[in-house]
């Protein structure tokens, strides 16, 4: 079965491009979250969707940042303009139970992000 | 302060060598633990669940204290497979999502 699909693997940009993020939860799964990990700050929590609503988007650190969910099947992060301090890996990661627990949440491999 | 705290280690063991991580967090509320493995490179999947009463995988033991709010991984006889970042991981209250800490990083040395 496929798990979460994430793309693309790995972005260069310069400062100032858009970037988009893309992400395919598990077939079935209501709950998606965007999680960002960096070397400083771990792994933290952006936003996350259920049944395709945002649900809570406290993590999301500034205007620059974005995510919809237009469909059950795909969720975009856009950041715009991006900059260096942006540089991470970003998860995605879906769940398919009403009650979201440490394990019933499945990752995708993450978007390996460089802005220079 | 973080929600969830651990060492970041890195710890350096030789193989067969017995290994404790330590966790803390700050929610009492917080209902329900995990620790997370991540390689290198590599997105976090789950080790294992832990419970009040304590619970064993194989060669790991997973210990969790609510009043001190403390959390444990023992890892015996080391191989150099285990070699990769724990993360600890919290469910707080309701239906909420995960919050993990920073993670620890365990090499393993032949």
């Amino acid at each position: 079965d496929a798990g979460v699909i994430q793309s693309p693997r790995h972005e260069v940009t310069e400062m100032g491009q858009e970037v988009t993020l893309r992400c395919k939860p598990i077939s079935g799964h209501n709950s998606l979250f965007w999680y960002r990990q960096t070397m400083m700050r771990g792994l933290e929590l952006l936003i996350y969707f259920n049944n395709n609503v945002p649900i809570d988007d406290s993590g999301m650190p500034e205007d620059r940042f974005s995510a919809k969910m237009p469909n059950a099947s795909f969720s975009t992060l856009k950041i715009q303009p991006s900059e260096p301090r942006d540089s991470a890996v970003y998860f995605c990661a879906s769940s398919s139970s009403d009650k979201i627990s440490g394990n019933t949440i499945y990752f995708g491999e993450g978007s390996w992000l460089t802005v220079v | 302060r973080k929600e969830v705290e651990q060492d970041p280690g890195p710890f350096n063991v030789p193989e067969g060598a017995t290994v404790a991580f330590n966790c803390t967090y700050s929610n009492s509320a917080s209902q329900s633990f995990f620790w997370y493995r991540q390689d290198c490179r590599k997105e976090p999947k789950l080790l294992m669940s832990v419970y009040s009463s304590g619970n064993e995988d194989g060669r790991f033991t997973a210990q969790l204290n609510r009043a001190s709010q403390y959390i444990s991984l023992l890892i015996r006889d080391s191989k150099l497979s285990d070699s990769a970042t724990y993360l600890c991981v919290v469910n707080r209250a309701g239906n909420t999502p995960l919050v993990f800490g920073k993670g620890t990083r365990l090499s393993v040395i032949a």
